[in-house]
């Protein structure tokens, strides 16, 4: 089945470092993919929507500054969080997919934790 | 928010029985999919409805769509101690491709 890769699985760093976080869908071209936060217990909170070669989607209350997504090509987007402070710990995944009534694939989530 | 709401929350039961989880949405969908989500881990993805079917299945998975009430059911029969996990629907929308979680279901089969 479709795979996607997410890297790091896990950064712990100081406050005040950016952390770049990638996903990659590696058997398939995802004209779109998804970056979501989760907390603890809780469901899966969309940030933004990235389709290829334009500009990210956010959604409200997500601030784009802060949070800076590139999707350069087919098979790679990125998310920068930029300025890392305590309250942006937290589960972040990705999820691709190549069209539309195509199931979404997500990676494995990467575990950010500011110190 | 454009979160969809599961219920129940929660739902605990013991091995062999049935187990039903519901979803509402709010706006129209392409499709509504189903997750199962491991505690800490990814998400593994276990069925596709489109919005013009009303009912799939997949081994012991059973997804109804019902698109006038904007609902969707998740059936697990002869459930295992091995399904316990969170479960979510989500759905992809018509209008800006978002693709949205809902709020989730906690199952716990009891051996």
């Amino acid at each position: 089945g479709a795979v996607v890769s997410q890297h790091p699985s896990r950064v712990i760093c100081k406050s005040g470092t950016s952390v770049k976080i990638e996903c990659r869908s590696l058997d398939f071209q995802a004209t779109t993919m998804f970056w979501y936060r989760q907390f603890p217990k809780k469901s899966l909170m969309l940030m933004a929507t990235s389709n290829e070669g334009s500009k990210a989607t956010y959604e409200q209350g997500v601030e784009k500054d802060k949070f800076l997504i590139n999707h350069a090509s087919l098979t790679l987007s990125t998310l920068t969080v930029t300025s890392a402070h305590p309250e942006d710990s937290s589960f972040y995944i990705c999820s691709a997919k190549s069209t539309t009534n195509q199931p979404q694939h997500f990676g494995d989530g990467t575990r950010l934790s500011i110190l | 928010s454009q979160q969809g709401e599961e219920d129940p929350q929660a739902l605990s039961i013991q091995e062999g029985e049935n187990a039903t989880m519901n979803c509402s949405y709010k706006t129209s969908i392409n499709n509504l999919q189903w997750y199962r989500q491991n505690s800490g881990r990814g998400l593994v993805h276990l069925i596709l409805i489109r919005s013009n079917e009303r009912e799939k299945h997949s081994g012991r998975l059973r997804v109804t769509l019902d698109t006038s009430k904007k609902s969707s059911s998740l059936l697990i029969t002869a459930s295992r101690a091995a399904d316990t996990a969170s479960y979510f629907c989500a759905t992809n929308q018509v209008t800006g491709n978002q693709f949205y979680f809902g709020t989730g279901t906690s199952l716990t089969v009891i051996p």
